[in-house]
């Protein structure tokens, strides 16, 4: 089955590490999201991305960056990971023109100490 | 930008009763409502959406409502049942084809036996 995988599935840093999220489709989407999630906060947007040179900044895209290395590949990086970064992140794929959609992946819990 | 918030933030009913789940957003431009079903320790599912030329829309035990005046939609589950136990999170974007989705806060929805 076509899927969005993310690795690593959990991760625990130290402040000040720099941590990369890594997100890989088989849908053959063009549109790809990194979402973070706190719990009473909902699912909030971080990145996007509509096609391979396309980077937008969400809601909270301070102290994250993204490249969006492929169509089918696109990584979320924390340059310097801060404890108030723990969080469950959920990279999302959709189809844009034909549907909207998103495709979650199953999440990749990060804990920054 | 689009702000949209949620109520209530849980939910407690018996089996068998109705439930419902209520958003405002704020951005008049909005005309795309998507509901999203995550259970726990899963990713997020669509289960219903509703565009803004549509009043109501139904799908088995569970529809939507939009009142584009008021700037508010609901989602009613009829006959609940324990597999209906989830946090539901509603959503907006002033299109579904070409915006980012700003998610709202989230229900917790418990069903009791």
């Amino acid at each position: 089955d076509a899927d969005v995988t993310q690795t690593p599935r959990n991760r625990i840093t130290k402040t000040g590490k720099r941590i990369m999220l890594e997100c890989s489709q088989t849908k053959g989407h063009d549109r790809m999201y990194w979402y973070r999630q706190d719990p009473g906060l909902g699912l909030q947007l971080i990145y996007y991305s509509f096609d391979v040179k396309d980077i937008n900044k969400g809601e909270i895209s301070d102290g994250y960056s993204v490249s969006r290395q492929a169509q089918a590949k696109f990584s979320l990086s924390l340059e310097s990971a801060i404890p108030n970064q723990t969080a469950l992140y959920f990279c999302a794929t959709s189809q844009g023109e034909i549907s909207g959609e998103l495709f979650f992946g199953e999440g990749s819990r990060l804990t920054v100490l | 930008g689009e702000n949209v918030e949620q109520h209530p933030s849980t939910l407690s009913v018996q089996e068998g009763d109705s439930a419902v789940i209520k958003c405002t957003y704020s951005d008049s431009a909005s005309n795309y409502f998507p509901w999203y079903k995550q259970e726990l320790g899963k990713r997020p599912q669509l289960i219903i959406d509703i565009r803004s030329n549509v009043g109501e829309k139904k799908d088995q035990r569970i529809a939507v409502t939009l009142n584009k005046t008021a700037k508010h939609f609901s989602l009613h589950i009829t006959e609940t049942q324990p597999e209906d136990s989830a946090v539901y999170f509603c959503a907006a974007s002033r299109a579904a084809y070409t915006d980012k989705l700003i998610f709202g806060t989230g229900t917790r929805l418990q069903v009791f036996p």
